[in-house]
């Protein structure tokens, strides 16, 4: 049963330390998204890669975000320095086509003191 | 400036009746539009379709109309049951990068 496996579940960390967080999209699938789910903004995307290139992560904070994937198998979110206002829940998702159709993770809470 | 909109956060909705979840939206480039659903403690999954270029799709209770005139979209439930409480997500697709954008989200009470 294929599914996109993200680490940690759930993450507490004091403000100022680095976080990070890990994806393993579905094989076979070629784009990865990041997104950020809070209560007032509904899910936010950061991040957005096709065939490991990034194409857009303009939604995400470059001053202390950044989004890698080192090889197919793996995706990363890392915040440094974190902050209290980074806590939210952190998805990812993977697809293979351009119709919307995604496969989300369960997600990456972030609790940041 | 959200390019996908739904306006009501919340819905309640009696058991067997039926369920109506509003989208509006800006960008009259997008391609496809889809609704996703989300349980607690859980990622969104998708539950339906629809291209920019027709008005109608139906899967099963669920069916999706757009409104391209009014940039408007909705999804039916019919019946509603208890198991479709959720957060229900419109989002939309644009560019040939197959951006994907989703609205805040409305959540969606059925009640026995």
């Amino acid at each position: 049963d294929a599914r996109v496996t993200q680490t940690p579940r759930h993450k507490v960390t004091e403000m100022g330390q680095e976080v990070t967080m890990r994806c393993q999209p579905i094989l076979g699938h070629n784009t990865v998204f990041w997104y950020r789910q809070t209560m007032m903004q509904g899910l936010e995307l950061l991040a957005y890669f096709r065939n490991r290139a990034p194409l857009d992560d303009s939604g995400m904070p470059k001053d202390r975000f950044s989004a890698e994937m080192p090889d197919a198998t793996l995706a990363t979110l890392k915040i440094q320095p974190s902050e209290p206002r980074d806590s939210a829940v952190y998805f990812c998702a993977s697809g293979r086509r351009n119709t919307g159709e995604l496969f989300f993770g369960e997600g990456s809470r972030l609790t940041v003191l | 400036d959200q390019q996908v909109k739904q306006n009501s956060p919340s819905l309640s909705v009696q058991e067997g009746r039926i369920s109506i979840l509003n989208c509006d939206y800006t960008n009259s480039m997008f391609d496809y539009f889809l609704w996703y659903k989300k349980y607690p403690a859980e990622g969104p999954t998708f539950l339906i379709s629809i291209s920019s270029i027709k008005d109608k799709n139906e899967d099963g209770r669920f069916t999706v109309f757009l409104n391209k005139s009014a940039k408007h979209l909705s999804l039916h439930i019919v019946p509603s049951q208890p198991g479709d409480s959720a957060v229900y997500f419109c989002a939309a697709v644009w560019g040939s990068q197959g951006n994907l954008i989703f609205g805040k989200g409305t959540k969606l009470s059925v009640k026995p």
